[in-house]
């Protein structure tokens, strides 16, 4: 069964503080996305990275990077958490041109 | 990418069939057409996915107009578990879209009653 899993559910930081999310596949897929999801938003594309080592920038990348440093991890940091960094934030996996498998979402709340 | 439109939100009863509609009228010739659905509190997932035919799955069916500028989502028995956002996707094939990024506009969302 294909599994990627998010470090955490639910997470609370405060502004200024440096954020990791994780993000784990272990389905040896190439491709790895991370989004973020807001009410009214709908889902907007942050980073993605098509092999280790690599990264392209989504549509919303200001305020984020990613590491990439083995195929099955890929993570997001916020550098300088601020409030509106509030969101879900949804990792996705996939290999090809198929379909993406998504993690369960992390709701990240910067107070 | 392509823009895709559809309605804000939809109701169904348990049992009946469900159409979701789909309009995409700037659909150029190598889009896929994707449908993802998000139930409460969890990731989005895939549901089903076509070119120009009409195709059958496990979770549901997908119609495609012959002229590809719409589509229509079929669920065959809607069930309570089916209540979820469901998302009508075009993702094309180039080499820009090599990680094959999908675009999510805001959905459909689908109650079924009881």
């Amino acid at each position: 069964d294909v599994k990627v899993t998010q470090s955490s559910r639910y997470l609370v930081k405060r502004t200024g503080e440096k954020v990791f999310l994780e993000c784990v596949q272990d389905m040896d897929h190439e491709n790895m996305f991370w989004y973020r999801q807001d009410p009214g938003l709908g889902l907007r594309l942050i980073y993605f990275s098509y092999d280790v080592k690599m990264k392209e920038k989504g549509d919303i990348p200001e305020g984020y990077s990613v590491s990439r440093e083995k195929k099955e991890r890929f993570s997001l940091i916020l550098e300088s958490a601020s409030t509106n960094q509030t969101s879900m934030y949804l990792c996705a996996s996939n290999t090809g041109a198929h379909e993406q498998y998504f993690g369960p979402g992390t709701r990240l709340t910067v107070t | 990418d392509a823009k895709t439109t559809q309605p804000n939100s939809m109701e169904s009863n348990e049992e009946e069939p469900v159409h979701l509609p789909c309009n995409h009228s700037t659909i150029s010739g190598t889009d896929y057409i994707h449908w993802y659905r998000q139930l409460p509190s969890q990731g989005p997932e895939y549901v089903i996915h076509g070119l120009t035919s009409n195709v059958n799955n496990r979770m549901a069916s997908l119609a495609i107009a012959e002229d590809r500028k719409s589509s229509t989502l079929i669920l065959h028995r809607a069930t309570l578990r089916d209540a979820a956002v469901y998302y009508c996707i075009l993702r094309g094939v180039s080499k820009e879209t090599s990680g094959s990024r999908l675009t999510f506009g805001e959905g459909t969302q689908l109650t079924v009653n009881p």
